[in-house]
């Protein structure tokens, strides 16, 4: 199975600045990683597929970019609803496998 | 609009039974490929299965985690998906997702839900 790790753990930021997550796959996913937010009590909301893809409605301060191994999201001039946990997600290969998430909070 | 309305959750002991459903509307669940995910407290996402659409026969597959025990299924004519799982043990508390499951080419990411449903599995 393909593991995911991301970085940081926490990351600790202000409105208006950018977020840089890291997400990194034991083996290469190809662009095959998707990126999703989660709010506390809510489920997981897709925001870029397969790298850099935004999804359907996603502000374009949402960024992805990388391939085969390391992946980065940006987030740029932070909204204050955008403190939340990010969590990336390979479909490369069986079983489909998530990481374990950065919370971004203030 | 696309909405997944699930129900089904709560409290049970181990080894026991409970069935999860998530209602569709908006769009015509069997066109779509459908997956359940549960997440454990303060954990990412963990897959359980899937079923494929009617085009693909409706197959389903299974984390080796619950091979055997848990059971995708779907009623086109209620438009809802299930998720049976019996054997239940402790680990597998965890709020339960039903989610649409799109990607060209190998596997898929989950482009859209449900609200979720809480399994607590006690002994």
């Amino acid at each position: 199975e393909i593991v995911l790790t991301q970085s940081p753990a926490t990351l600790s930021l202000s409105p208006g600045e950018t977020a840089t997550l890291s997400c990194r796959a034991s083996q290469s996913v190809s662009n095959y990683l998707a990126w999703y937010q989660q709010k506390p009590g809510q489920a997981p909301r897709l925001l870029i597929y397969d790298a850099s893809n935004r999804a359907t409605g996603i502000p374009a301060r949402f960024s992805g970019g990388g391939s085969g191994t390391d992946f980065t999201l940006t987030v740029s001039s932070l909204e204050p609803e955008d403190f939340a946990v990010y969590y990336c997600q390979q479909r490369s290969d069986w079983p489909v496998t998530f990481g374990p998430g950065t919370k971004v909070d203030i | 609009e696309v909405q997944l309305e699930q129900s089904g959750g709560g409290l049970v002991k181990t080894g026991g039974s409970l069935r999860l459903s998530c209602a569709a509307s908006g769009f015509t669940l069997s066109n779509d490929w459908m997956s359940w995910v549960r997440q454990a407290p303060g954990k990412g996402p963990e897959w359980v299965g899937h079923i494929t659409s009617h085009v693909y026969d409706g197959t389903t597959r299974y984390a080796a985690s619950v091979k055997g025990r848990f059971t995708v299924s779907r009623d086109d004519s209620k438009n809802t998906l299930y998720l049976q799982m019996d054997s239940l043990k402790t680990e597998d508390t965890a709020v339960y997702f039903c989610a649409i499951s799109r990607g060209q080419g190998p596997l898929y990411h989950f482009t859209f839900w449900g609200q979720g449903a809480l399994v607590t599995v006690s002994s």
